[in-house]
């Protein structure tokens, strides 16, 4: 079947503008995860949609940054007013129902940014 | 908190001997911990897990890892390395808390040569 989809794969902006990435969870699966791959700081965790819960935003680096998720499925992660240290390869993932540290989180290919 | 170290950033190893990735972890509860692997310009593909089963892992591709508490390690290996093989290899432990997200490893890069 089907995998988690990223769009686009590639992304370059200018300081200052503002982005939006999107996401597509395999069908079904009720967990998405958004995480960053940068070269300073390796793959670290931004944020966790689970059902109708209330999401986990613990890890978005500043306010700049926000998701939203549409109907329990699609997601978009927003980056407002972009620095150039947002450049990085921004990471989907999900898994079936993001309530057992047991379950696998499936990747998408990611998209990779460069703010100029 | 959990957290995960992983020794060595680069390993590199010829076709056909044996591959040792390490990786310790740190968790104040019991642990489930993954292997995943990256191929350049590709996402994150599943390895294998403990989810507190067996301690011994067998994955895809051949690879394995040894879950030992006493060491608080799950190092990943396989016997004969392919070229197939070369990529980055990511441990990671799961958060512990509600949103059980994935506490990577810093990665270690995989080199085989022929």
């Amino acid at each position: 079947g089907a995998g988690v989809s990223q769009s686009p794969s590639n992304k370059v902006t200018e300081k200052g503008k503002d982005v939006e990435l999107r996401c597509d969870p395999i069908s079904g699966h009720t967990a998405l995860y958004w995480y960053r791959q940068s070269l300073g700081q390796g793959l670290e965790f931004l944020i966790y949609f689970q059902g109708n819960s209330a999401p986990d935003k613990s890890g978005l680096p500043s306010d700049r940054f926000s998701a939203e998720r549409t109907g329990g499925s699609v997601s978009t992660l927003t980056i407002q007013r972009t620095q150039q240290e947002d450049s990085a390869v921004y990471l989907c993932a999900s898994s079936p129902r993001g309530t057992s540290g047991r379950e696998t989180q499936y990747f998408g290919p990611g998209t990779r940014l460069l703010v100029l | 908190a959990q957290s995960v170290t992983q020794l060595g950033s680069h390993v590199s190893v010829s076709e056909g001997a044996l591959v040792l990735l390490r990786c310790n972890y740190s968790s104040s509860v019991p642990p489930y911990l993954f292997w995943y692997v990256q191929y350049p310009n590709q996402g994150l593909q599943l390895l294998l897990k403990y989810t507190s089963a067996a301690t011994l892992v067998k994955g895809i591709n051949g690879f394995e890892a040894e879950f030992k508490k006493s060491e608080t390690s799950f190092h990943l290996t396989k016997p004969s390395a392919h070229m197939s093989d070369a990529a980055e290899y990511f441990c990671a432990v799961s958060s512990g808390d509600s949103s059980y997200k994935l506490i990577f490893g810093s990665g270690t890069r995989l080199l085989v040569r022929p």
